[in-house]
């Protein structure tokens, strides 16, 4: 059983278009987020969500809306795409916040052409 | 702000042989938590090993050990008899806050047979 799955693994869509990604974990973690590595492999958080509440939203423009229907789910909806939202995507999980790290899913490369 | 600095973008280890790799960081918090990533080509993120930042001794994980400087701010990475399934992206991790991850931006470690 994976752990942390995110579908689609690719997603190629045209400039303007809306897309979403999906994210759900099967470990009873309360807190999921959403993290973006670009062309030169840097990740940086894009949001944190505890037990269904947003915590962290990290100056993401609002092109990006994150959706937790419950603790196990976090969906990642992206309207008007542009090409520098090209990038890869990863939902994680974590049992806490603090040390036990977090459990990534295999991560979405989107390209928007 | 909050930092993660890993100055070698690329290194190369022979088959056998022991590496390591370098990081440093900048946090005000008297509690936190550091980890190193692995990222090989198939992308997905896996956590190498952990060390809580009150404790002195350094974190090992079978061939994989820890330099902790905590008055340095040093966290360094030893991987002793290098495989070639050790080449990979390398990520230094830091807890940041309650609910984020700092990454630095990663060393290449190339594995020659």
């Amino acid at each position: 059983d994976t752990a942390v799955s995110q579908t689609p693994k690719y997603l190629v869509t045209q400039m303007g278009n809306d897309k979403s990604i999906k994210c759900e974990q099967n470990l009873g973690h309360d807190t999921m987020y959403w993290y973006k590595q670009d062309s030169k492999k840097f990740l940086k958080i894009m949001f944190s969500y505890n037990n269904k509440e947003l915590i962290i939203n990290e100056t993401v423009p609002n092109r990006f809306s994150p959706k937790s229907p419950d603790k196990a789910h976090l969906n990642l909806h992206i309207n008007s795409l542009e090409l520098g939202d090209s990038a890869v995507y990863f939902c994680a999980s974590s049992q806490d916040f603090r040390g036990h790290g977090y459990t990534f899913g295999s991560g979405t490369r989107l390209t928007v052409v | 702000a909050q930092t993660v600095t890993q100055s070698q973008p690329e290194m190369s280890v022979q088959e056998a042989e022991t590496v390591t790799l370098s990081c440093t960081y900048d946090t005000s918090e008297s509690d936190y938590y550091l980890f190193w990533y692995k990222q090989p080509p198939s992308r997905q993120m896996i956590l190498v090993i952990r060390q809580e930042a009150y404790k002195q001794q350094n974190a090992t994980e079978n061939r994989f050990s820890v330099n902790f400087q905590k008055a340095a701010k040093s966290f360094s990475l030893k991987i002793s008899d290098s495989q070639l399934g050790d080449a990979a992206m390398y990520f230094c991790v830091s807890t940041s806050g309650t609910y984020k991850y700092i990454f630095g931006t990663g060393t290449r470690l190339k594995v020659l047979a």
